[in-house]
């Protein structure tokens, strides 16, 4: 199984500051037959299923701010959330799918400062 | 736009089974693979498993084969059954649109959208 890892548990930003969410994989998410990473990140808020924002490392999908950037490679990933506000507040999370079980990281909680 | 609604009782005692349906509206069920998971403060988010619209499944082995997926094209259903529950099953379950697959090819990003979830509790 790959397991996904992310850092840190929670963190707390300044309004209009920048969040930095990490994410690791114990092994590489990387797709040689098709030449995609398989890493995707969602946001959840309180009550709500979680929300997908990106998917394939650095996709962001439709509707989805452009403040929102993901980025990375092999095995570590980083989802970038820039001038934050406070509908941002949230639990996010990182999840692999290019192999089963399709596991994800276990949260990063985001409050503001 | 399609839209995801999970159904099934929600209370159930140790040793029984859990039945939830998952109905999409606002599109085909076809081609694509439609997903179970749910969400517990011990777990978080944990992968059930998922069924293609063909009836091909696949599971999380963590499950210990108590877990069946299955779909009902003519419904635009999935549904999840899972046998012998105990509270470490009670969460949240929702279901979830996953890979869309066209004869030659797949594309996958992840799981979107997701049902609004439903709870399930596993009390005597």
């Amino acid at each position: 199984d790959i397991v996904m890892t992310q850092s840190p548990d929670s963190l707390a930003v300044s309004l209009g500051a920048t969040a930095t969410i990490n994410c690791k994989s114990s092994q590489s998410v990387f797709s040689s037959y098709t030449n995609e990473i398989y890493l995707a990140w969602y946001q959840q808020k309180t009550g709500q299923p979680p929300k997908l924002l990106i998917s394939r490392a650095s996709t962001r999908e439709s509707g989805v701010p452009d403040r929102f950037s993901g980025s990375g490679s092999g095995t570590d990933f980083t989802l970038t959330i820039s001038s934050l506000q406070t509908e941002d507040v949230a639990i996010y999370y990182c999840q692999q799918y290019l192999s089963t079980p399709y596991n994800f990281g276990q949260g990063t909680k985001l409050e503001i400062k | 736009q399609v839209h995801l609604q999970e159904s099934g009782p929600g209370l159930l005692k140790p040793s029984e089974t859990l039945s939830l349906t998952c109905t999409v509206s606002g599109g085909s069920i076809g081609n694509y693979y439609w997903t179970w998971i749910r969400q517990s403060p011990a777990k978080g988010l944990e992968w059930i498993g998922n069924v293609y619209y063909s009836g091909s499944t696949n599971y999380n082995p963590s499950l210990r084969s108590r877990a069946t997926i299955s779909v009902d094209t003519s419904k635009n259903q999935f549904s999840l059954q899972l046998t012998s529950v105990s509270t470490a099953d009670v969460g949240i379950y929702y279901c979830a649109r996953g890979a869309y697959c066209s004869y030659s090819s797949c594309s996958l990003r992840g799981f979107d959208p997701w049902g609004q979830g439903t709870r399930v509790i596993v009390s005597s």
